[in-house]
């Protein structure tokens, strides 16, 4: 199976900044990234699908990039409610799989 | 509107069957586009992807569940059955379903709609 780590594990962080969460696969997977959000005790969202695509209806400051084996999340001016965990997926392989997720908490 | 709803037991013994439904409404399970996947999440830890299903039946289950898990789908009722045998408390956790959307042929996929989720207890 392919495996996917994220780093960091948590992030401490203001609102107002800028951060960056990247995500590495253990293989290449092309562009076949997506990225989810989820607050405490609720489902995960979508945001970003394939590497760098904006979900319909999520807020332009979250993007993605990346190919191949490394990959990026970055929300710019982080809004009080974006503290949250957030994953990323491959969907690369029949056999998907997850990161371990990236909480963002406030500082 | 799409919705997912995941229904199925709170409590499940050691070693029993789990049988989770996911009833969809807002889509049809027979549209190439789109298809029904389950995830896990035990509490305070990470997802993990468990099975998927599409509308030709084409299924995936997870490699390390693969000889516990069934997914199949009932169109007639909106629903997809997963089913995992010999239930361990380790299994303990909250099982989503969500609605996959496949674009471009089927190279991309995405799970853009989730059921709220059910909370299933392994204990004796």
């Amino acid at each position: 199976d392919i495996q996917m780590t994220q780093s960091p594990s948590t992030l401490s962080a203001s609102v107002g900044d800028t951060v960056t969460i990247t995500c590495r696969a253990s293989q290449s997977i092309s562009t076949f990234l997506n990225w989810y959000q989820q607050r405490p005790g609720k489902a995960p969202n979508l945001l970003i699908y394939a590497a760098s695509f904006l979900q319909s209806g999520v807020p332009s400051r979250f993007s993605g990039s990346g190919s191949g084996t490394d990959f990026s999340l970055t929300i710019h001016s982080l809004q009080p409610e974006d503290f949250a965990t957030y994953y990323c997926q491959q969907t690369y392989s029949t056999l998907w799989t997850f990161g371990q997720g990236t909480k963002v908490e406030i500082k | 509107q799409v919705t997912l709803k995941e229904s199925g037991p709170v409590l499940v013994r050691p070693t029993e069957t789990l049988t989770l439904s996911c009833t969809v409404s807002g889509f049809s399970l027979n549209s190439a586009r789109m298809g029904v996947t389950w995830i896990r999440q035990p509490p305070g830890k990470a997802l993990e992807w468990l099975a998927h299903i599409f509308s030709n039946d084409e299924s995936s289950p997870s490699t390390s569940l693969k000889s516990r898990i069934t997914i199949s789908k009932d169109t007639s009722n909106s629903q997809v059955v997963l089913t995992m045998t010999n239930m361990d408390p380790v299994d303990t956790a909250t099982y989503y379903c969500a609605r996959i959307t496949r674009l471009y042929g089927g190279a991309v996929y995405y799970s853009d709609y989730w059921g709220l989720g059910t909370l299933v207890t392994v204990s004796s």
